[in-house]
């Protein structure tokens, strides 16, 4: 059974700084994504990583996926108020259409 | 493009009776998933058709839960009876299945059952 892992779950940091979300998953995907969700609101997808070694940016946000580790990173660069939100990884398996997703990481940026 | 579409948006019902919950995808996508999303086990997939067949029902609850999709462009979620541990925000999303593409998530039907 796939499971996904994000750490940290909750996170809260100044306006300026940067951090980064990790997200471990259990067995081999071919498919990654990042989404984004607001209080109250659906889920909007962020990125699509599809190989090792992917990194794809937007923004202030940059993601990155490393197969042979299972892992993909959500790197925050100069965090603002307006990134505040929860994230959430979810992994494709080899088969099928299905998506894992992560708990999702509550991330608050304090002005 | 219209996205994907649920209605109602909100619900608010009696344990014991029936809930019907309904989708639109968006057009030309050919899978079709179910969501519900709880503070307390977070986002789970219950249900996912394929070209209007269901895949994967190994998430639905039990058997006061079922779904069907009658055609391609609409999809219905129902539980009866409700109960109160059903009170969650449920989601459909959409995409175009062996494609890239990321699953497209409707703005969701909040349900609550007293």
């Amino acid at each position: 059974e796939l499971k996904v892992e994000q750490n940290p779950l909750f996170l809260s940091m100044q306006e300026g700084k940067n951090y980064t979300i990790y997200c471990n998953y259990s067995t081999t995907s071919d498919r990654l994504y990042w989404y984004r969700q607001d209080p109250g609101k659906s889920l909007e997808s962020l990125f699509v990583l599809l190989s090792n070694g992917a990194v794809k940016q937007e923004g202030r946000l940059m993601a990155s996926l490393d197969t042979k580790a299972r892992l993909s990173t959500l790197h925050i660069t100069a965090a603002v108020h307006d990134l505040s939100a929860t994230y959430f990884c979810a992994v494709r398996g080899t088969s099928g259409s299905r998506l894992t997703f992560g708990e999702g990481t509550q991330l608050t940026v304090n002005p | 493009d219209a996205g994907v579409i649920q209605s109602p948006r909100h619900e608010v019902t009696e344990m014991g009776q029936e809930v019907t919950l309904r989708c639109k995808p968006i057009s030309g996508h050919n899978s079709l998933f179910w969501y519900r999303q709880t503070m307390m086990r977070g986002l789970e997939l219950l249900i996912y058709f394929n070209n209007n067949v269901p895949i994967d029902d190994s998430g639905m609850p039990e058997d006061r839960f079922s779904a069907k999709m009658p055609n391609a462009s609409f999809s219905t979620l129902k539980i009866q009876p409700s109960e109160p541990r059903d009170s969650a925000v449920y989601f459909c999303a959409s995409n175009r299945d062996r494609s890239n593409q990321p699953q497209h998530f409707g703005d969701g039907t909040r349900l609550s059952i007293l």
